[in-house]
């Protein structure tokens, strides 16, 4: 069964870095996501992109972050100068169609900023 | 503001049993509502998906009901197994890109 993949899985980094997570959409789906969720807390949504532009951003999605698919199969999601507070463990998500409102989530990239 | 709230307090039932997750939600008109389950570590896995017009929905062991008036939905697991513990998450739409905007979740915890 297709699936999403997600990489690294743990990334660990300095404040003030940059880093980027990488995901694998399902092949076929048009619709994506990046979610984040701290530790004991609940999923929430970061930024959604179709057809090669954000769609919709959330209040935690700043100018510190930014998305894009660079080669048509990966889709990253950057954050330029990480905070304490970005540790997190961030989900890539998928969509079908425009039909198709359940979402297929990656296992995830733990960030842990020190 | 739109809030969605899940039991807050951890449920823990007997292998065999029927556990009955509940969601309540204020300031939304959703079409759909969805649940998906998250195992520690592990990104949220899709359930149901019930319509505002479809007051319950079944999949195997699995059942949705949804009612709006109430704003409320409740998720049934009947036959309960240790395999079914997992913390269980509410998820309705938010804005034109269909992000997800999920409760806190309500953990099961299924002894033998």
């Amino acid at each position: 069964e297709p699936e999403v993949t997600q990489t690294p899985s743990h990334q660990v980094t300095q404040m003030g870095q940059e880093v980027i997570l990488r995901c694998v959409p399902i092949s076929n789906h048009l619709y994506f996501y990046w979610y984040r969720q701290i530790l004991g807390q609940k999923v929430e949504f970061l930024v959604s992109f179709y057809n090669n532009e954000i769609s919709e951003k959330s209040e935690i999605f700043d100018d510190q972050f930014s998305v894009e698919r660079p080669d048509g199969s990966n889709f990253t999601l950057k954050i330029r100068s990480t905070k304490l507070e970005d540790s997190a463990m961030y989900f890539c998500a998928t969509r079908g169609s425009g039909l198709s409102y359940e979402q297929y989530f990656g296992p995830g990239t733990r960030l842990t900023v020190t | 503001s739109q809030k969605i709230e899940q039991n807050s307090e951890a449920l823990n039932i007997q292998e065999g049993k029927t556990a009955t997750l509940t969601c309540n939600y204020t300031n939304y008109s959703p079409a759909y509502l969805q649940w998906y389950r998250q195992d520690p570590g592990r990104g949220p896995v899709f359930l149901l998906l019930i319509r505002e017009n479809e007051k319950e929905k079944r999949k195997e062991r699995l059942k949705v009901t949804f009612d709006t008036t109430l704003k409320q939905s409740l998720f049934h697991i009947t036959a309960s197994q240790p395999a079914d513990s997992a913390t269980y998450l509410c998820a309705l739409v938010d804005g034109s890109g269909y992000a997800l905007n999920f409760g806190k979740g309500t953990s099961l915890l299924v002894t033998p």
